[in-house]
């Protein structure tokens, strides 16, 4: 069974650039979860979908942060303008649902922005 | 929002040795599980073990078990007969439905393993 996967691995940019990130789930899996790691820190959720639908972006920037997930399978994080805090590492992650216990990471982005 | 600590930011151990990587949590709900993953430098977030709140059985995976204090709202990692590859970062996690199933995460212990 194939992974999550995510492209680019790393990315670095000038602040108040854009970027884009792309996330492919575990076929099947109708949850999708992007998550910011900022060195020293664990994970925090940044939005959550179910099929094509948010459940939860409560904790998404929306002034510069945005993501889809159009057809309910992949998935792009986007960030307009960055800034220098937003360097990070930038997770996905899949489940079967939204109440699954176990999700499965990709590999993550490491973003820097200078 | 629920508060997850780790107060090791960094662990070591002997290969063969035993280590134990501790967590506390903050909730006032009963039911919620309670997860470890492991993170190495490849960055992949690998689920290593899993626990239910309502069991009071300690969940154990080979070589992993866990030591799962409700009252005290502490969750401990055990690793028995550490290999080099058990050297990664460790993430205590947290999650309720009455959260909204979102996963809340520690900030993580670094374990190295001294060969």
């Amino acid at each position: 069974e194939a992974g999550v996967a995510q492209s680019p691995r790393y990315k670095i940019i000038e602040k108040r650039q854009s970027v884009a990130f792309w996330c492919n789930p575990i076929s099947g899996h109708a949850t999708l979860y992007w998550y910011q790691q900022i060195l020293g820190q664990g994970p925090k959720l940044l939005i959550q979908f179910q099929n094509n639908g948010v459940v939860d972006d409560s904790q998404l920037p929306k002034d510069r942060f945005s993501a889809e997930r159009l057809k309910g399978v992949d998935s792009t994080l986007k960030i307009q303008p960055a800034k220098l805090e937003d360097s990070a590492v930038y997770l996905c992650a899949s489940s079967l649902d939204y109440r699954a216990l176990e999700q499965f990471f990709g590999p993550g982005t490491r973003l820097t922005v200078l | 929002a629920q508060t997850v600590t780790q107060s090791q930011p960094e662990m070591s151990v002997q290969e063969a040795e035993t280590v134990t990587l501790s967590c506390t949590y903050d909730t006032s709900e009963s039911d919620y599980y309670l997860f470890w993953y492991k993170q190495p430098p490849s960055r992949q977030m690998i689920l290593v073990i899993r626990q239910e709140a309502y069991k009071q059985q300690n969940a154990t995976e080979n070589r992993f078990s866990v030591n799962f204090q409700k009252a005290a709202k502490s969750f401990s990692l055990k690793i028995s007969d550490s290999q080099l590859g058990d050297a990664a970062m460790y993430f205590c996690a947290y999650r309720s439905e009455n959260t909204g199933n979102q996963f809340y995460f520690g900030t993580g212990t670094s374990l190295t393993v001294i060969p």
